[in-house]
């Protein structure tokens, strides 16, 4: 499996902030999809994001941003503004183009956002 | 509205006994994915399906077996559960198509107990 590693296990932002959540991962692949998931208490678990390797540019979907550095393998996720309903865990996980479409994920953050 | 659904959000079971996991969806996917979630080590792939009658290891599938008689549902078994298997169990789908550029769905997870 590859190795995705996400140091951070808690963090805690004040409402309206931003934070940024730290991901990395090794692969000898070259291209690749990275993502970003969103398990709140529910436990429903939910695509925030998603980046190909072969896109220079980062990923952006409203308030949540992606910081890829291919050469570093990095892939950190800024919550901008953040929300109430953006308390969860968020798990970072890695793909390789291949038929079998199996996810490899990190250990995951809790984030708490307070009010 | 995609749709991934798990039996049991809560089990209870005794060690020794034979144990179901049951996961249908309703989007005609290909593939199907059993994870394990434990605090501290993300989500563990155990098992997988890309086709009925299909199935291949994961990275953790000692203690485990899978089923795929429908396309439409996949069934992780516990042929004699013991209390390391305590843990919660997540279901997974995702189209044969599209790579990383389609997303896998997810079920709200059972939370297993062994006694």
């Amino acid at each position: 499996a590859q190795t995705v590693t996400q140091s951070q296990p808690e963090m805690s932002v004040q409402e309206a902030e931003t934070v940024t959540l730290s991901c990395t991962y090794d692969t000898s692949e070259s291209n690749y999809y990275l993502f970003w998931y969103k398990q709140p208490p529910s436990r429903q678990m939910i695509l925030v994001i998603r980046q190909e390797a072969y896109k220079q540019q980062n990923a952006t979907e409203n308030r949540f941003s992606v910081n890829f550095q291919k050469a570093a393998k990095s892939f950190s996720l800024k919550i901008s503004d953040s929300q109430l309903g953006d308390t969860a865990m968020y798990f970072c996980a890695f793909m390789k183009p291949t038929n079998d479409y199996k996810l490899s994920f990190g250990a995951g953050t809790t984030v708490t956002v307070r009010a | 509205d995609v749709k991934v659904t798990q039996s049991s959000r809560y089990l209870v079971k005794r060690t020794g006994e034979k144990v179901f996991l049951e996961c249908v969806q309703d989007m005609d996917h290909e593939n199907m994915f059993w994870y394990r979630q434990d605090p501290g080590l993300g989500l563990r792939l155990i098992y997988f399906s890309y086709d009925v009658k299909m199935k291949e290891k994961g990275d953790i599938p000692e203690g485990y077996s899978v089923s795929r008689e429908k396309k439409e549902r996949f069934s992780l078994i516990l042929e004699s559960a013991s209390t390391n298997q305590t843990s919660m169990y997540l279901c997974a789908s995702k189209t044969g198509t599209g790579g990383g550029n389609t997303e896998a769905f997810f079920g709200q997870g059972t939370r297993l107990t062994v006694v």
